[in-house]
């Protein structure tokens, strides 16, 4: 079945980096776009950033960009995001969610079940 | 990047309708028809309800409707029942990102 499973997270100091994976399987990665999205403790969804289906085009949220970096190994069905110059504001769940429709970019149709990333000293 | 407006809480009783706003601008919600809505229960990931604004993903309930008027998106369920107790969120695409709102909190009395 079509699948996202994320890792990477864990405890990290302010100021440092980590690199979250989303390991996909169950559909043709390649032909997908995928988003990052976050949740901090109690708070709503928030929107991080996404990768086109080819890896030629990225998009992120201000509150991440020139931080944050997202890519894709095809060859490895694996979505990662490089997270770099952590703030505490960072502490989030973290989700990958695969674009609904090929190709294209409209809508989170499949989420995996999180990892998450507590930015703290 | 605001975030879409959405109404913090909303209430309801079993078979009882309710429906959940969600106010942006003409830069997003007015402006494309990429609005989507998802349901998340405490400690669970989101799960899509509606996609392209009225569009029901195969096995969402019938119960799960939706539609938009200029700026305002808005999520409908109908014949309430106690598993939709939940939070419900709504995004939409704006200028190659995409916001989410606050969040909503569906209480089934």
């Amino acid at each position: 079945q079509v699948q996202l499973v994320e890792s990477g997270g864990g405890v990290v100091q302010p100021g440092r980096s980590l690199r979250l994976s989303c390991a996909a399987s169950g559909f043709t990665f390649s032909h997908y776009a995928i988003h990052w999205v976050r949740q901090a403790p109690g708070k709503g969804l928030e929107w991080v950033a996404v990768i086109s289906y080819d890896g030629s085009s990225k998009w992120s949220a201000d509150s991440v960009k020139g931080r944050f970096t997202v890519s894709r190994d095809d060859s490895k069905n694996t979505l990662y995001l490089q997270m770099n110059s952590l703030r505490a504001e960072d502490t989030a769940v973290y989700y990958c969610a695969r674009d609904g429709a090929p190709y294209s970019r409209r809508y989170m149709d499949v989420w995996g079940k999180g990892t998450t990333v507590t930015v703290s000293s | 990047q605001s975030a879409l407006t959405q109404p913090a809480s909303v209430s309801g009783s079993p078979g009882q309708s309710i429906t959940i706003s969600c106010t942006g601008t003409s830069s997003d919600v007015g402006g494309y028809n990429y609005v989507s809505w998802y349901q998340q229960h405490p400690g669970k990931a989101p799960k899509l309800m509606i996609y392209d604004v009225t569009e029901r993903p195969s096995g969402v309930s019938d119960r799960f409707s939706a539609s938009k008027s200029g700026n305002t998106a808005s999520l409908t369920i109908s014949g309430l029942q106690a598993e939709d107790e939940a939070d419900y969120y709504c995004t939409s695409y704006r200028s190659s990102t995409w916001v989410f709102g606050g969040g909503t909190k569906l209480t089934v009395l």
